[in-house]
């Protein structure tokens, strides 16, 4: 167990759907970061918050929204679903510079 | 945009022998490396890093060379056992991205280890 905690682990969902995956980060950490792995595009960033906070915004499409509440848990919610998001969806936290650690990750299929 | 690669999608090795896997990277600027591994099913789970002011790290069996003057990262693994098997990522701290962490990573090679 890394201790970083992603909810739920897999999720089928139909095109135009929208979902919400969760992360728990490490404690003590208050910086998460969301990236999306695909089988041909290996991890791409998303975004990351520090403390409530955005911090840095990647390849984050328009229907992508996250946010980090007061008690630093995370939400990545996806809407307007389409076949090529789906990917597993990974949540990773840190306490400052240095790695990260990463959660076991959301399996998304989208049908 | 940058990019982090790795030379090889896959890497077969006999157990016992040892590992080698190649990173290049695009930007000289970074300052910090860190290779992952991951295993299927699983998130990335972190091995060892570098600072940009070292050319070699150790670990327990790994090894990280850093090579500023080609842009070259390698891992080194020590008699690779089945349980190396995995996919490995390097990733780099690009420059400019202050305190804000954001790591960009490869594609990942994959290590087959043969018993």
């Amino acid at each position: 167990d890394s201790g970083v905690t992603q909810t739920p682990k897999h999720l089928i969902t139909a095109t135009g759907q929208r979902v919400t995956l969760r992360c728990s980060p490490r404690s003590g950490d208050l910086s998460v970061y969301w990236y999306q792995q695909s089988l041909d595009q290996g991890l791409q960033f998303l975004i990351q918050y520090y403390n409530g906070e955005e911090r840095a915004k990647g390849n984050i499409l328009e229907r992508f929204s996250a946010q980090q509440f007061p008690d630093l848990h995370s939400e990545l919610n996806l809407s307007s679903l389409e076949l090529g998001d789906s990917a597993l969806y990974f949540c990773a936290s840190s306490r400052g510079g240095g790695g990260y650690t990463f959660g076991s990750g959301t399996r998304l299929t989208v049908v | 945009g940058e990019s982090v690669g790795l030379h090889l999608p896959t890497l077969s090795v006999q157990e016992g022998d040892n590992s080698i896997i190649n990173c290049a990277y695009s930007n000289s600027a970074s300052d910090y490396f860190i290779w992952y591994k991951q295993e299927s099913g699983k998130g990335p789970q972190f091995i060892i890093d570098i600072r940009s002011n070292m050319d070699k790290r150790q670990g327990q069996r790994v090894t990280v060379l850093l090579n500023k003057t080609v842009k070259h990262l390698s891992l080194q693994i020590a008699a690779t056992q089945p349980g190396d098997s995995a996919v490995y990522f390097c990733a780099e701290k690009p420059p400019l991205s202050g305190n804000t962490g954001k790591l960009i990573f490869g594609q990942g090679t994959t290590l087959q280890v043969k018993p």
